[in-house]
């Protein structure tokens, strides 16, 4: 069954705490994205990756971190720098093809702090 | 600051085409125009793309002016499950700029 992964679906955290929400993919896909949603928003960039061992800060990467030991995992953490952390989050990937890099998403995390 | 303009939402009826606007007037020659759709609390669904012609594909067309200022995905038999949330997005660099969409709801 291929495609990208996200766990746990929904997720609870006091707040302070730092939390790592899990990402992974079997589609062979070069580039990995992470995803910010607001309720009635669109969605915001937060970090990305297009090769294993480097990524890059997308719009509002404050606050969170990622890492891409493999190509098949592109892990995010929401520290507790993160002032508003209670959002809808999600991964996607895609194969770096000249523009026509078509973005395929994960189910998202649902993470509340309390 | 998404570089589309959709209308906030539309109804269509039930076996009905549903087409969904957009408008992309400083779209740059090279990019592409995306269209998604979001189910509630799922993640967005990837429809077509296209950058001059039109496409088609077992989803839906995509209709892009000549100009390329604006385009129109075309669902050509809405069903209840179309219901969603269709995202006209227009690629910069390695970002999807989704912004509010159209919310459509197809209605028996």
């Amino acid at each position: 069954d291929g495609g990208i992964t996200q766990s746990p679906k929904y997720l609870f955290r006091k707040e302070g705490q730092n939390v790592t929400l899990s990402c992974e993919q079997n589609l062979n896909h070069d580039a990995m994205y992470w995803y910010r949603q607001d309720p009635g928003q669109g969605l915001r960039l937060i970090y990305y990756s297009q090769i294993v061992n480097d990524f890059q800060k997308g719009d509002i990467a404050e606050g969170y971190s990622v890492s891409r030991e493999k190509k098949e995992s592109f892990p995010l953490t929401v520290t507790s720098a993160q002032k508003n952390p209670t959002a809808f989050y999600l991964c996607a990937s895609s194969i770096i093809d000249r523009g026509t890099d078509t973005q395929y998403f994960g189910p998202g995390t649902r993470l509340t702090v309390l | 600051d998404a570089k589309t303009t959709q209308p906030p939402s539309m109804d269509c009826a039930e076996g009905r085409a549903a087409n969904l606007p957009c408008n992309h007037s400083t779209i740059s020659g090279n990019e592409y125009v995306y269209w998604y759709r979001q189910i509630h609390s799922q993640g967005p669904q990837y429809i077509i793309h296209g950058l001059k012609n039109n496409e088609t594909n077992e989803m839906a067309s995509l209709i892009i002016t000549e100009d390329r200022k604006s385009s129109t995905l075309i669902l050509p038999h809405a069903t209840l499950r179309d219901t969603a949330v269709y995202y006209c997005i227009v690629r910069v660099e390695n970002d999807m700029r989704f912004g509010a969409g159209t919310r459509l709801t197809v209605k028996p």
